[in-house]
């Protein structure tokens, strides 16, 4: 089956602490991955994404991404979270098997805790 | 760069009501998506269309959901005979044609128009 499975549905980390937040996905064939976020009552933002070349890629927010396609995997990091990074963030895999749109998975909670 | 906007933001009707949200995708881009997120969960694919082509439907896309973009710009989703379980948040994407520079079709969302159904 072509998922995404967000493994933690809350996370909670100090402010300042580093963060990780798990993506495995189920795809045949090299997927096109995303990470979204939205605060509560809003849209989603693209933090992040992954085409091809470099595994490691940077986003916006000090986030940044690793695919590994070994582990089929897309988490997602920061090395110091900040209050205001307390909001859901989800995982996404495209690609042709998927026509034209996204899939989701079903996101991850996190809190900030000062 | 304006954003995809959608009004209404909220609409709170009663059962068996229609009710109309309007999307005005980002202007320069010719793929439009509609999704869905309930409670705890991601956002679920309702329909696509590039330019004013209906491309693709969901399952979810029940007979009672119609959606139109008649001249390839804004899109209007509607609701017939609401029911209760369609309360959700509906979700409008926009984004450029899948080409070298965006082999991975990048969506961008809009802010949302959320659904209660009393």
């Amino acid at each position: 089956a072509q998922s995404v499975t967000q493994p933690d549905i809350h996370i909670t980390v100090s402010e300042g602490a580093s963060l990780e937040l798990r993506c495995n996905y189920s795809y045949g064939a090299t997927p096109y991955l995303f990470w979204y976020v939205q605060s509560p009552g809003q849209g989603l933002q693209l933090l992040l994404k992954y085409f091809s070349g470099d595994t490691l890629v940077q986003g916006i927010k000090g986030f940044e991404a690793e695919f590994k396609r070994s582990q089929s995997s897309f988490n997602l990091r920061k090395p110091s979270v900040h209050w205001s990074d307390a909001a859901e963030y989800f995982c996404a895999v495209g690609g042709m098997e998927y026509g034209n749109k996204l899939v989701f998975g079903a996101g991850t909670i996190l809190r900030v805790k000062s | 760069d304006t954003g995809v906007s959608q009004n209404p933001r909220h609409k709170i009707t009663k059962r068996g009501q229609n009710v109309t949200f309007r999307c005005d995708p980002i202007s320069e881009h010719n793929r439009l998506y509609w999704y869905r997120q309930t409670l705890g969960q991601g956002p679920e694919f309702l329909t696509y269309f590039q330019n004013e082509a209906q491309l693709e439907k969901s399952r979810l896309l029940s007979d009672r959901f119609s959606a139109e973009r008649p001249k390839g710009s804004f899109s209007t989703l509607e609701i017939q005979r609401t029911e209760q379980g369609d309360s959700a948040m509906y979700l409008c994407a926009s984004s450029w044609p899948r080409d070298s520079e965006n082999p991975g079709n990048t969506i961008y969302f809009g802010e949302g128009s959320w659904l209660t159904v009393v």
